[in-house]
């Protein structure tokens, strides 16, 4: 039982590049979430989905897009990459007994 | 608005002490609160989760306390060892399935 993966772990994209962050989890859980941290401004949630075939915008949408065509994975997309979109992006997924987050590793993400 | 508030940032303490890491919460219609630990450069583990009708839950050294009406939750960690470092944080719901996070209080254990 793999909980949540997150693939890559690292990644260093150059201003105006795209790239997708893949989240996968095995706990059948419907809802789903990115979050992206920073220093001094701790996690801030960019997406999330309440189940196949939805999204919906977080707090700081802006830059990314999201899917989720198939309930195990939830799917975050730069299309253009900017400096301000450099930091360590986590997906979670919920419980949905008691509310209980799962954290993947995390994704380590650099713009230059 | 929600804000969760950790206080300190930073606690350094020697093995073998007792500790309390603090989390206050200003909108107390929470129904749960869920603390967490988060290793350098990883991902964040669920510790305890407290539902709004518990007082407090334990698991092994640590326990956790929750006070709605006066807007805060306790972790206390008992017998600190050097394997306990790392940061805590502290998490309340928003909304139907999102969490407001505090930012935090690194613990160091000294050997």
């Amino acid at each position: 039982n793999a909980g949540v993966t997150q693939t890559p772990k690292f990644r260093v994209l150059k201003t105006g590049q795209s790239m997708t962050l893949l989240c996968a989890q095995d706990m059948n859980h419907e809802y789903m979430y990115w979050y992206r941290q920073d220093p001094g401004m701790g996690l801030r949630l960019i997406h999330y989905s309440v189940g196949e075939g939805t999204t919906a915008k977080g707090e700081v949408p802006d830059g990314y897009n999201v899917s989720r065509l198939k309930k195990q994975n939830f799917l975050l997309g730069l299309e253009s990459a900017a400096p301000s979109q450099t930091s360590v992006y986590f997906c979670a997924s919920v419980s949905p007994s008691y509310n209980e987050q799962f954290f993947g590793p995390g994704t380590r993400l650099t713009v230059l | 608005k929600q804000e969760v508030t950790q206080i300190p940032a930073a606690l350094s303490v020697p093995e073998g002490e007792n500790l309390v890491l603090n989390c206050s919460f200003t909108d107390s219609a929470i129904y749960n609160l869920q603390w967490f630990r988060q290793d350098p450069g990883k991902g964040l583990t669920s510790l305890l989760l407290i539902q709004s009708s518990q007082r407090e839950q334990t698991s092994g050294r640590l326990n956790a306390s929750l006070d709605k009406s006066s807007g805060r939750s306790t972790l206390y960690i008992a017998a600190s060892q050097p394997g306990d470092s790392a940061t805590y944080l502290c998490a309340v719901p928003r909304g139907a399935n999102n969490l407001f996070f505090g930012t935090g209080t690194r613990l160091t254990v000294i050997p």
